[in-house]
C-alpha cells in the first residue's frame, strides 16, 4: 500500500537558519512526489516536484527537496529560513493509478521564529 | 496566473439536508477532484473525475455524496443527507498534462 508519513508535528527554527521538513514514502514503483504548503484559511499551494532525473528539485520560493531512493525519503530544504515561510507543510505521493489521486502526509507546522 | 476557484468559502448546514460545493477547476485541465481536511487532520481524497464520469472514490464517498460537471466549466460536490461528521474544509482541485494538482481556497462546510 502507498503512503507517506511526516515523523515531525512541527518544526521551529530560527529566521535565517536552514530548515528540513522530513517526509519518507512507501510505493511499489517509482515515486511521484510533491511538496504543497497551506497558509491559514488558504487552500494548498503547489511547491515543487520530484517525478524523475535530478535528486535535488528546485521549486517556488527558493524552497527545494531532496530525493533519496534508498532511505525513500523526499525532505524540504531551505537555506535560509523567512518568518513568512511559517506554514503547514505536507509532502505527498502521486497514486500510479490512472486517476493520479494524491496521498497526503498527515502535515508539519513550520514556526519561523525573529 | 489561472486558478481554482470555490463557492461557497464557508457553509453552514443543518443534519440532514443537502448541499452542493461548487468549483470552476482550471479551463484547460481534464482531471478533476475532491479533498476534504477535517480540522487538524490529514488532507483526504474523495473522488476523481475524468471525460465525464468518476474515475476514482475512496470509502469516504459513500451513496450520499455525488459530483457532476454540468456544464463544461462547473464541478460540483453534493452531499445529500449531510452528518456531523462531514463537517470538514473541502478542497477542488485539477490538474493538466503534468501531474501536480492545483487546488482551490476550499469551502469550509460546518454541520449542526
Amino acid at each position: 500500500a502507498q503512503s507517506v508519513a511526516q515523523p515531525e508535528d512541527q518544526v521551529n527554527v530560527a529566521e535565517g537558519n536552514p530548515l528540513t521538513v522530513k517526509c519518507t514514502y512507501s510505493v511499489s514503483g517509482n515515486p511521484y512526489l510533491f511538496w504543497y504548503v497551506q497558509y491559514p484559511n488558504r487552500g494548498l499551494q503547489f511547491l515543487l516536484k520530484y517525478i524523475t532525473g535530478d535528486n535535488l528539485v528546485k521549486g517556488s520560493y527558493g524552497f527545494e527537496a531532496e530525493f533519496n531512493k534508498s532511505q525513500t525519503s523526499f525532505h524540504l530544504k531551505k537555506p535560509s529560513a523567512l518568518v513568512s515561510d511559517s506554514a503547514l507543510y505536507f509532502c505527498a505521493l502521486y497514486s500510479p493509478s490512472n486517476t493520479g489521486k494524491l496521498i497526503f502526509g498527515q502535515g508539519t507546522t513550520l514556526q519561523v521564529k525573529p | 496566473e489561472p486558478e481554482v476557484t470555490q463557492t461557497p468559502s464557508h457553509q453552514v448546514t443543518q443534519m440532514g439536508q443537502e448541499v452542493i460545493l461548487h468549483c470552476v477547476p482550471i479551463s484547460n485541465h481534464l482531471y478533476f477532484y475532491w479533498y476534504r481536511q477535517i480540522l487538524g487532520q490529514k488532507v483526504e481524497f474523495l473522488v476523481s473525475f475524468y471525460n465525464n464520469e468518476i474515475s476514482e472514490k475512496s470509502e469516504i464517498f459513500d451513496d450520499q455524496f455525488s459530483v457532476e460537471r454540468p456544464d463544461g466549466s462547473n464541478f460540483t460536490l453534493k452531499i445529500r443527507s449531510t452528518k456531523l461528521e462531514d463537517s470538514a474544509m473541502y478542497f477542488c482541485a485539477s490538474r493538466g498534462p503534468t501531474y501536480e494538482q492545483y487546488f482551490g481556497p476550499g469551502t469550509r462546510l460546518t454541520v449542526t
